[in-house]
C-alpha cells in the first residue's frame, strides 16, 4: 500500500532543479507533499485532489496524474533551505485503506 | 515554533511505567492524529480523531489508548511498552473531518524504552 518514491536521494548544486515522483498501486483520492528537515517535524508543501492538477508556489510545484496514480513534485533554482526529505502521502479511494507516506526522498543542495 | 504543541519533548520511561503523551492545537482543527517515525523512516499513522471521535485505528497494540478529551487536545497513553517502541511520536492536526486536508505536526516526543 505504501507508495513508491524516486530517487531515494539527490544531491544538487544550488540552483540546479530536482524532479521527485511518487506513484502507487491504488486508485487515489489525493496525494500530499511534505519536506521534513533532520530533527525537525515534517511541513505541508501542497495537496492535490484532482487527475491532472498542478499546483505550486513560489519555485516549488507539483503535478498529478490520477490515471496513472503518478505524482510529481518540481523543484527549480534549488536554495539550500530545500535541503531536507521529502515524504508523499496518497490517500485510496479503497474503503478501508489509509493515509500512507511514502519512504522519502532525501535531498541535499550543496553550494 | 509549530501551532500544534507536543509535551514532553523527551520521555525515557520502563517497561512496566504508566505515562502519556500530550497534544494541543488552538486553530481550530477538527482532526488530530498520532504518528510514529523510526529514524530514517516515513511517519506512519496510528490513529486519527475526527471531531473528537476515534476514526481510524491502524492496528495499534492495546498497550498505546488514544484520548481526545475535547477538540483542542489530544492524549496517547503508554503501558508496558516494548524496546522497539522506541520512537518519535508526532501529532498533527487538520481542518475538517477528512484526509483531504493538509496536516500541521507538531514538533513530536522522541520516547525511549529501556
Amino acid at each position: 500500500q505504501q507508495p513508491v518514491q524516486s530517487p531515494q536521494a539527490v544531491i544538487l548544486r544550488e540552483g540546479e532543479d530536482a524532479v521527485i515522483n511518487c506513484s502507487s498501486s491504488k486508485a487515489l483520492y489525493s496525494v500530499h507533499w511534505y519536506r521534513q528537515k533532520h530533527g525537525e517535524a515534517p511541513v505541508f508543501l501542497m495537496i492535490l485532489l484532482k487527475g491532472g492538477e498542478q499546483k505550486g508556489h513560489e519555485k516549488i510545484s507539483a503535478s498529478f496524474n490520477e490515471k496513472k496514480q503518478q505524482s510529481s513534485l518540481y523543484l527549480t533554482a534549488s536554495q539550500l533551505s530545500y535541503s531536507g526529505t521529502y515524504f508523499c502521502g496518497t490517500e485510496p479511494r479503497n474503503y478501508g485503506q489509509n493515509f500512507v507516506f511514502g519512504p522519502g526522498t532525501r535531498l541535499s543542495v550543496l553550494p | 515554533d509549530t501551532e500544534v504543541t507536543q509535551t514532553p519533548k523527551h520521555l525515557v520511561m520502563g517497561m512496566t511505567n504508566k505515562k502519556s503523551l500530550k497534544c494541543e492545537q488552538h486553530m481550530g482543527h477538527r482532526a488530530m492524529y498520532w504518528y510514529k517515525q523510526k529514524a530514517k523512516k516515513p511517519p506512519e499513522l496510528m490513529f486519527v480523531y475526527s471531531y473528537e471521535k476515534l476514526s481510524i485505528n491502524e492496528s495499534v497494540p492495546s498497550r498505546f489508548s488514544p484520548e481526545c478529551p475535547n477538540s483542542s487536545l489530544l492524549n496517547l497513553h503508554l503501558h508496558a511498552l516494548q524496546p522497539e517502541d522506541s520512537a518519535l511520536y508526532l501529532c498533527a492536526s487538520s481542518q475538517g473531518s477528512g484526509l483531504r486536508q493538509p496536516q500541521h505536526f507538531g514538533d513530536g516526543t522522541r520516547l525511549s524504552i529501556l
